[in-house]
């Protein structure tokens, strides 16, 4: 029972240009959303999270929106850089320790 | 400043033959988190655990498994009887339980077992 979603696999975007990453889920109990960036042969790395009661937060280059009715999230990064090429997975927080996790998306920044 | 650190990093061992791993969590942090990652898939979570105490289990926790934490601190996941199937990244990570920030759990470099 995949809770997370993530849809696209992979994603390649110009430096510079704006990067989004999406994200749907199914439960509605999710209280906060996290998106993590992990690089080859290292644990993942957490960039930016969400409150369920939020539509936006913002982190530098990084911005979150959560949209409930959809329940959908993207993550915004703009401009991106090719330090940003990395898998980036999306999180989702119930009862604030049980966290599920989607597949990931690869994303490339080419210069 | 010391984040979640593993031991070892790699571990090759035959069907078969038990494994232990270590985690070390940063060292303010209450809330200690073992995971499972196969290729192309997010971290599955298996267990967690609040000071010393296992508050839960995944049903991916087989009888095979099992995880301590005995003072609080590092905690470590041994797998009896190693399967091939068992062969994975095993990521442990820590949170500081209450954080207004949906306590973020931070992540160790993972220990990646291949069993022959």
């Amino acid at each position: 029972d995949q809770q997370v979603k993530q849809n696209s696999p992979s994603l390649s975007v110009q430096e510079g240009r704006i990067s989004i990453l999406n994200c749907d889920y199914t439960n509605s109990m999710f209280d906060y959303f996290l998106w993590y960036k992990k690089y080859p042969a290292e644990g993942p790395t957490f960039l930016i999270s969400i409150s369920s009661i939020k539509d936006k937060n913002e982190d530098g280059r990084f911005t979150v929106f959560l949209n409930k009715s959809a329940k959908h999230l993207s993550l915004h990064i703009v401009p991106s850089q090719p330090g940003d090429s990395a898998v980036y997975f999306c999180a989702a927080l119930v009862n604030n320790n049980d966290m599920r996790f989607g597949a990931g998306t690869r994303l490339t920044v080419k210069p | 400043d010391t984040g979640v650190s593993q031991d070892p990093r790699h571990k090759i061992t035959k069907r078969g033959q038990n494994v232990t791993f270590r985690c070390d969590p940063i060292s303010e942090h209450n809330r200690l988190y073992w995971y499972r990652q196969t290729l192309g898939q997010g971290p599955e979570f298996l267990t967690y655990f609040q000071n010393e105490a296992q508050l839960e289990k995944s049903r991916l926790l087989s009888d095979r498994f099992s995880a301590e934490r005995p003072k609080g601190s590092f905690s470590t996941l041994e797998i009896q009887r190693t399967e091939q199937g068992d062969s994975a990244m095993y990521l442990c990570a820590s949170s500081l339980a209450g954080d207004s920030s949906g306590s973020p759990q931070y992540f160790g470099p993972g220990t990646r077992l291949l069993v022959l």
